[in-house]
């Protein structure tokens, strides 16, 4: 099974900063790499598939990297409505695996 | 409009079993491969299970495999998970999601999940 390692566990920052989420996998899921943002009591929405394809209507603030085993997400410019958990998941093998999230927070 | 509605969460005893069920709309249900994710409380997400558009490929987690059975009724439009023997570990808020493409393996609607509560 492919283990996803999300770093850091939290993030507090500020609106306006800019915000680096990290997700390593235990081995290389090429680029299929998806990212979503959940927030409380609602389901997960979908940011980022194969490692950098915003999905239509995703804000542009929004950006994606990586390949193999590393991946970022990007923030450019946090706005009230992206503090959330964010969670990366990998689809180059069965079982299909989620990271454990990164929550980011208003410091 | 795209809506996934869960139904069939309750509470149930260890060694239970449960059917959950997932209504669509608003897509051609039989053109999309569909999945299970659940959600523990407090926890992050899990994938559970994996069925394509005929039903005839499926996968599931090693935590599922054995006691849960995913299906589609692609004239009904849909989805199914029939879960048996369960224990307290599948807690858990149980979300039926739709693959953004055939070969895309990336969630782009959900449902507002359903909650299964194993507990004696």
């Amino acid at each position: 099974e492919i283990v996803l390692t999300q770093s850091p566990g939290t993030l507090s920052l500020s609106p306006g900063e800019r915000a680096t989420l990290s997700c390593r996998a235990s081995q290389s899921v090429s680029s299929y790499l998806t990212w979503y943002q959940q927030k409380p009591g609602q389901a997960p929405r979908l940011l980022i598939y194969d490692a950098s394809n915003r999905v239509t209507g995703i804000p542009a603030r929004f950006g994606g990297s990586g390949s193999g085993t590393d991946f970022t997400l990007t923030i450019s410019s946090l706005e009230p409505e992206d503090f959330a958990v964010y969670y990366c998941q990998q689809r180059s093998d069965w079982p299909l695996t989620f990271g454990g999230g990164t929550k980011v927070e208003i410091k | 409009e795209v809506q996934l509605v869960e139904s069939g969460g309750d509470l149930v005893q260890p060694g239970g079993s449960l059917r959950l069920s997932c209504a669509v709309s608003g897509f051609t249900f039989s053109s999309y491969n569909m999945n299970w994710v659940r959600q523990a409380p407090g926890k992050g997400l899990e994938w559970v299970s994996f069925i394509n558009t005929g039903g005839d490929f499926i996968r599931y987690a090693d935590s599922v495999k054995g006691r849960f059975t995913i299906s589609r009724d692609n004239a009904k439009d849909s989805l199914y998970l029939q879960m048996n023997s369960l224990s307290d570990e599948d807690t858990a808020v149980y979300y039926c999601a739709r693959d953004l493409t055939t070969v895309t393996r990336a969630y782009d609607y959900w449902g507002q999940g359903t909650l299964v509560t194993v507990s004696s």
